[in-house]
């Protein structure tokens, strides 16, 4: 049973340039989070989406925008790069039935310079 | 806003010592998660605890939630180097869907 995997691993942009993260939750999992991690701090929630909505967003820029398929895999997307942007990006999903919890993902490390 | 204090951020000790993790936060919740996190990698779960009075143990960590106190504590008996990471306690309030964690507690463990 595979579990939360992300892509690409690790990933160098330059300020002002675009970037999107992909993940695939669990399986049988329909709800995906995304999550920053700052070097140093704890993770900060970005957004959730569950039925190709977005459920609940977190304290971040419209800079940063998401989307989800209809086989639950996700997307997150960063527009104009900033420094400040360098951090881990995590991925978790989430199932139904009663498991409420947050399974994460490898995470993509992404670099701005 | 929801706060999740974590204390202490920093801790040294030696092997075979005992030491307890606090962590602290601000709003009604029954869904409390502890991770471990090694350098460079994601989050590890260790426990996750959804009511009052939950203790859960594995191996040397033990962990528990007051949600009266909103409260929860990790501890570690007879410590190891293996256990040597970064803790994080996250808290997922009754009214949303999103983790909330703490700073962390960056453990160390010395012979």
């Amino acid at each position: 049973d595979a579990g939360v995997t992300q892509s690409p691993t690790h990933l160098i942009k330059t300020r002002g340039q675009q970037v999107t993260l992909r993940c695939s939750p669990k399986s049988g999992h329909d709800t995906v989070s995304w999550y920053q991690q700052a070097l140093g701090q704890g993770p900060q929630f970005i957004f959730q989406y569950y039925e190709e909505e977005e459920r609940q967003r977190g304290n971040f820029p419209d800079r940063f925008s998401g989307h989800q398929f209809p086989n639950y895999s996700s997307e997150l997307n960063v527009n104009a790069l900033l420094l400040g942007d360098s951090a881990l990006y995590l991925c978790a999903s989430t199932g139904t039935g009663g498991d409420y919890e947050q399974y994460f993902g490898p995470g993509t490390r992404l670099t701005v310079t | 806003e929801l706060k999740v204090e974590q204390n202490p951020l920093f801790l040294s000790m030696q092997e075979g010592k005992n030491y307890t993790i606090y962590c602290n936060y601000s709003t009604t919740s029954d869904r409390l998660y502890w991770y471990r996190q090694d350098p460079g990698k994601s989050l590890e779960s260790l426990f996750v605890l959804l009511s009052n009075g939950a203790v859960k143990q594995e191996g040397r960590l033990m962990a528990s939630l007051d949600t009266k106190a909103r409260l929860s504590t990790l501890h570690i008996t007879a410590a190891v180097h293996d256990l040597s990471a970064t803790y994080f306690c996250a808290v997922e309030p009754n009214s949303g869907y999103a983790l909330n964690f703490g700073k962390g507690t960056s453990l160390l463990v010395t012979p």
